[in-house]
């Protein structure tokens, strides 16, 4: 089977930096993603890591570690549009689908 | 490229009534998947086509959903019978295969059964 972990909720400033770990077991790996997804919308994709190491794509950088089933993705510059919820998804080895973590809600405050 | 669309946006329905979803997925995209989700919970997989095949469908999907996609181009999702427990939001994405395949998520449907 496959599982997928992330903290439920997070608080940071405006301005601010917040680091968002995800930890997942499958059943063989082949891609993790994250998506933003804000309340009552789509989710929209944000990053892919398939290679351990950082992706960095303007204040977005996402991070993964294959041997520790660990990725974190990193928000630098909070807006108050950052405000959503932040999901982890993993693709197995078996079959194309993502399987995603709860979702990690974050709040930027003034 | 006008995205994934789907239709209806909001639908209520009694318990026990049949409901209908479609979906329009990116025209080139030759992979499509349905999801629910439900408040503060992320996407839950339901099934997934490639092309008009339906090559994967989740241990957890009850009879009474049925999913198609006769010409590999829309999707539609039916519930039968419907129940209290399937009142949540209802997504379909589209990709096309790819080594990093991403997914396009349409809006949803939510459905709420009364």
């Amino acid at each position: 089977g496959q599982n997928i972990d992330q903290p439920t909720e997070m608080t940071a400033t405006e301005g601010a930096i917040v680091q968002i770990n995800c930890t997942y077991q499958t059943s063989g790996f082949n891609g993790l993603f994250w998506y933003q997804q804000h309340a009552g919308e789509a989710p929209t994709f944000l990053s892919y890591n398939v290679l351990d190491g950082l992706e960095e794509k303007g204040r977005f950088s996402s991070f993964l570690s294959r041997s520790k089933g660990y990725s974190y993705l990193l928000l630098k510059e909070l807006q108050m549009k950052d405000s959503a919820s932040y999901l982890c998804a993993a693709r197995g080895a078996a079959g194309n689908k993502l399987t995603f973590g709860g979702g990690t809600r974050v709040l930027v405050k003034p | 490229d006008t995205g994934v669309s789907q239709d209806p946006r909001h639908k209520i329905t009694k318990r026990g009534q049949n409901v209908t979803f479609r979906c329009d997925p990116i025209s080139e995209h030759n992979r499509l998947y349905w999801y629910r989700q439900t408040l503060g919970q992320g996407p839950e997989f339901l099934t997934y086509f490639q092309n008009e095949a339906q090559l994967e469908k989740s241990r957890l999907l009850s009879d009474r959903f049925s999913a198609e996609r006769p010409k590999g181009s829309f999707s539609t999702l039916e519930i039968q019978r419907t129940e209290q427990g399937d009142s949540a939001m209802y997504l379909c994405a589209s990709s096309f295969s790819a080594t990093n395949e991403k997914l396009f998520f349409g809006s949803g449907t939510q459905l709420s059964v009364l």
